[in-house]
């Protein structure tokens, strides 16, 4: 299958501080991908739909000035947790679809802790 | 609107017993349903779907599953468990029948399976 990466794998930053998290599909071009919210011992939540030059689609609850997302290009769109909080940490895992390919392919996750 | 239950939160096996992971789904149009696997700090990757074909679909790992529309289930299946199969276990639903690249998934609450040696 295609391989999606995210980074930083992890990062811990201070509260009020912004942090930009990267979601790349290496070895195909993604027309469509997804923020995905997970807390511990929990599902994953949906936090926005991005479909490459276009605004994202966020879910209801999720602000869309808090979780600024960009898909510039077919191969990576970008997360910004902007003006961070302690209620912010979590783990927020990307996945990516398109191209040939008749499924979505997750990232391994990016583990935020705010302080 | 679509959702997913899955029953039972943690499910412990022995090492070569039987593996089964519930899922029961609701949606107002015919689902597709998928099965995603979980490791420690890692991201989700696919099992199986299904996709309004066969309703009983063979994934990776040995792990198969069947749709029951009479049932509204999909439950996960193994023969025989093997240590490397413990992981967080997500079933999930879509409705957009399009490509199954962009379709937007609904996740179970996740089982953790741990394997018994």
């Amino acid at each position: 299958g295609a391989v999606v990466s995210q980074h930083p794998s992890r990062v811990i930053c201070k509260s009020g501080t912004s942090v930009k998290i990267e979601c790349r599909s290496l070895d195909f071009q993604a027309t469509t991908m997804f923020w995905y919210r997970q807390f511990p011992k929990q599902s994953l939540m949906l936090m926005a739909t991005s479909n490459e030059g276009s605004k994202a689609t966020y879910e209801q609850g999720v602000e869309k000035d808090k979780f600024l997302i960009n898909h510039a290009s077919l191969t990576l769109s970008t997360l910004t947790v902007t003006s961070a909080h302690p209620e912010d940490s979590s783990f927020y895992i990307c996945s990516a679809g398109g191209g040939n390919y008749n499924e979505q392919f997750f990232g391994p996750g990016t583990r935020l802790t705010v302080l | 609107a679509q959702s997913v239950t899955q029953l039972g939160s943690h499910v412990s096996v022995s090492e070569g017993a039987l593996v089964l992971l519930r899922c029961n789904y609701s949606s107002s149009v015919p689902p597709y349903l998928f099965w995603y696997v979980q490791y420690p700090n890692q991201g989700l990757q696919l099992l199986l779907k299904y996709t309004s074909a066969a309703t009983l679909v063979k994934g990776i790992n040995g792990f198969e599953a069947e749709f029951k529309k009479s049932e509204t289930s999909f439950h996960l299946t193994k023969p025989s468990a093997h240590m490397s199969d413990a992981a967080e276990y997500f079933c999930a639903v879509s409705e957009i029948r399009s490509n199954f690249g962009n379709e937007k998934l609904t996740f179970g609450t996740g089982t953790r399976l741990t394997i018994i040696p």
